[in-house]
């Protein structure tokens, strides 16, 4: 089955420890992204990966990093969380048809990990 | 001003009622999803649309790049259909496109 596989679900640390949510996809896809959704904010893209080791940042970068070793991995690394990164975060995958070109595919999303910095 | 705007924010309607929601952008872009979030927060990709119009089921999509705006229609609304719907816009910028999101729609169908 075609999925994006995001862990965990759940998550509450303390601040300063650093964790890693995991993604990953198996529909061989290009494009990989990050995003948190906050109320009255809505959703905003973290950073996004363009193939392997292609990586830049969204609107929101600071706090995150990421890698893309592999190209169905696409791990979001918080170094040192705070407070202000609890959040719902979600990854995403895409094929990419490459810049100009035209894409018919769908937007893939992982069910989302809650996160909570306590 | 964000660079992606939808209307209306929410929206109340009876069962069967035709259904529209607009999006509006300011940038150039390269692509538009429609997605959909239910409640409990997973979210689906229901359009990808680079011009022109797409149909699935009782969903239709349609963009005017030119004006800078898009429709999510839905004809005979059903309960089911109640969801927060979420535009977003491919930006590029310098071979990279970054995704920038609408604030949403929150749409509830009373039976």
């Amino acid at each position: 089955e075609a999925q994006v596989t995001q862990n965990p679900r759940y998550l509450i640390t303390v601040t300063g420890k650093k964790l890693t949510v995991t993604c990953s996809q198996n529909m061989n896809h290009e494009y990989m992204s990050w995003y948190r959704q906050d109320p009255g904010l809505g959703l905003r893209q973290i950073y996004y990966s363009m193939n392997v080791e292609v990586t830049d940042k969204g609107d929101v970068p600071e706090g995150y990093k990421v890698s893309r070793k592999e190209k169905r991995n696409f791990p979001l690394i918080l170094e040192s969380p705070s407070p202000n990164q609890t959040s719902l975060y979600f990854c995403a995958s895409s094929l990419w048809g490459g810049t100009g070109k035209v894409r018919g595919e769908k937007l893939f999303f992982g069910s989302g990990t809650q996160l909570s910095v306590l | 001003k964000n660079e992606v705007e939808q209307s209306p924010q929410n929206l109340t309607a009876q069962e069967g009622e035709f259904i529209t929601i607009n999006c509006s952008y300011s940038v150039g872009i390269s692509a538009l999803h429609w997605l959909q979030q239910h409640p409990g927060g997973g979210i689906v990709s229901l359009f990808m649309l680079s011009s022109g119009k797409k149909k699935h089921g009782r969903l239709i999509a349609t963009i005017n790049i030119q004006e800078k705006h898009s429709s999510l229609h839905i004809t005979a609304s059903h309960p089911r259909d109640s969801a927060v719907y979420i535009c977003a816009v491919f930006i590029s910028n310098f071979g990279n496109e970054k995704l920038t999101f609408g604030t949403g729609t929150r749409l509830t169908i009373i039976p």
